[in-house]
C-alpha cells in the first residue's frame, strides 16, 4: 500500500486558514470514513486533532475542521496561531483491513 | 485513563531481532474489545503504521511491507502487547509507538522508544 498524499509543506500567516489536503484512492480515503488527523511537534507524541474525518476530540480547539470528498481528506486551520507550527499527518483504515498513513505536511507560521 | 508504556534494548544489531513490549495500565487489555497496534517513525521522517492485533490476541493485520518480518501478541496475564521485527537493518532504526485502537482511532499513545540498528 502506499503512502498517502500530502503536500510537504503548507504556510500562512497568523489568522489566516490553511488547508492540508490527504489523497488517497477510493480503497482507502474515498471507502471509509475512518480518516483521522495528527498533530506533532518535533520529538514530540502525536496528538489526534481530527477523528473520523470531521469529529474533533474534547479539547481540541474549534480552528481544527475536516472534510472529505471523494479519495481527498483536507484538514484545515483556521484563524492560524503561531502554536499551530507543526506537521500533520493523516491515515485512513483500507479495505484491506489495515492503516496507512500520510506522508505529513510541515505547517509554518509566518 | 488508560496509558501505555514502551520498553525494550535501545540498540539492536543488524539481522538479529527487535523485540518491544508495551505495558497497558488503567485498563485490561481483555476489556472494551479494544485492539492494539504499534506505529514507528525513523528519524526526520514520518509515521509509519505497523500492525494491529486484536485484544483477544486471535487476529492480527500487519503492514504489507513489514508483514514478513513482523510479529504483534498479546499477554493478557501481564497486561502488555509485544513486537518483533526480524532480520532488522539501519532502516528499521525509529521510535516506536504503541497506541490502542477503537473505531479507526489511534488513541492513547505511548511515549515512544527508539531503536536503533547498528553493529
Amino acid at each position: 500500500q502506499s503512502a498517502l498524499t500530502q503536500p510537504a509543506s503548507v504556510s500562512g500567516s497568523p489568522g489566516q486558514s490553511i488547508t492540508i489536503s490527504c489523497t488517497g484512492t477510493s480503497s482507502d480515503v474515498g471507502g471509509y470514513d475512518y480518516v483521522s488527523w495528527f498533530q506533532q511537534y518535533p520529538g514530540k507524541v502525536p496528538k489526534l486533532v481530527i477523528f473520523d474525518v470531521n469529529n474533533r476530540p474534547s479539547g481540541v480547539s474549534y480552528r481544527f475542521s475536516g472534510s472529505k470528498s471523494g479519495n481527498t481528506a483536507s484538514l484545515t486551520i483556521s484563524g492560524l496561531q503561531t502554536e499551530d507550527e507543526a506537521d500533520y499527518y493523516c491515515y485512513s483504515y483500507t479495505s484491506s483491513s489495515t492503516y496507512v498513513f500520510g506522508s505529513g505536511t510541515k505547517v509554518t507560521v509566518l | 485513563q488508560v496509558q501505555l508504556q514502551e520498553s525494550g534494548p535501545g540498540l539492536v544489531k543488524p539481522s538479529q531481532t527487535l523485540s518491544l513490549t508495551c505495558a497497558v495500565s488503567g485498563d485490561s487489555i481483555s476489556s472494551g474489545g479494544y485492539s492494539w497496534s504499534w506505529i514507528r517513525q525513523p528519524p526526520g521522517k514520518g509515521l509509519e503504521w505497523i500492525g494491529y492485533i486484536y485484544h483477544s490476541g486471535g487476529s492480527a493485520y500487519y503492514n504489507p511491507s513489514l508483514r514478513s518480518r513482523v510479529t504483534l501478541s498479546v499477554d493478557r496475564s501481564k497486561n502488555q502487547i509485544s513486537l518483533s521485527v526480524n532480520s532488522v537493518t539501519a532502516a528499521d532504526t525509529a521510535v516506536y509507538y504503541c497506541t490502542r485502537l477503537s473505531n479507526g482511532v489511534f488513541d492513547p499513545w505511548g511515549q515512544g522508544t527508539l531503536v536503533t540498528v547498528s553493529s
